[in-house]
């Protein structure tokens, strides 16, 4: 069973476009939702987070947006760029536990 | 430099000849992981580890184990490896406390079984 679902699986954008990748949830301990990126022959590394107590964060380019209600959250990659090619995974947990979505294979076309 | 190692990060084996992949972090981090990567399945939880002489089961361990003598080491044992182990595996710490925190990933060790 599938604690975090995430799509879509892959994802194409021209530079400059918006990518946007979404995940969805359903045990409401979860507190923390991180979003990790891995570029091919390295491990996930942590890009941006949230709790649930938020709505919105953004670090540069990269925004999270969160719906508690709907269980719901998504990474928008504003500016998308060649270098921001790569796999995407979000995550949910509380403590050290975490669920992770099946991950998104992004490709951002020069 | 903070970092977890995984060695070796490519390993090919037969079925049924024990191996190790070893896992090291020099950050301090109370809580240690193992994870498998599979395509289309995302990373999925084998063990972890809250601290020394602590480990317990995640989601998919049936064929793993592994032991936590030492806090900056939690190694990953195959004792009879089996072509459905060939993987991507993990491994992962994170300071252990009340509040989440995020894990720091090693680069990885692909593993084929034949």
């Amino acid at each position: 069973q599938q604690q975090v679902k995430q799509s879509p699986q892959s994802l194409i954008v021209q530079k400059g476009g918006i990518s946007i990748i979404n995940c969805a949830y359903e045990n409401t301990a979860f507190d923390y939702f991180p979003w990790y990126q891995q570029f091919p022959g390295k491990g996930p590394a942590l890009l941006i987070a949230i709790r649930p107590d938020v709505s919105e964060k953004k670090e540069g380019r990269f925004t999270i947006s969160f719906n508690k209600s709907a269980k719901q959250f998504s990474l928008h990659i504003m500016d998308s760029q060649p270098g921001d090619s790569a796999t995407y995974f979000c995550a949910a947990g509380w403590g050290n536990q975490f669920y992770f979505g099946t991950g998104t294979s992004l490709t951002v076309i020069p | 430099e903070a970092q977890v190692t995984q060695n070796p990060r490519y390993l090919i084996t037969v079925t049924g000849k024990k191996l190790t992949v070893t896992c090291s972090q020099n950050m301090n981090h109370e809580y240690m992981s193992w994870y498998r990567q599979d395509p289309g399945l995302g990373l999925r939880q084998i063990y972890y580890s809250m601290n020394v002489e602590v480990t317990d089961k995640g989601d998919v361990p049936e064929g793993y184990k592994v032991s936590r003598k030492e806090k900056r080491n939690f190694p990953l044992i195959l004792e009879s490896p089996s072509p459905n182990q060939t993987s991507l595996y993990f491994c992962a710490s994170s300071l252990w406390g009340g509040e989440s925190s995020p894990l720091h990933f090693g680069n990885g060790t692909r593993l084929t079984v034949t």
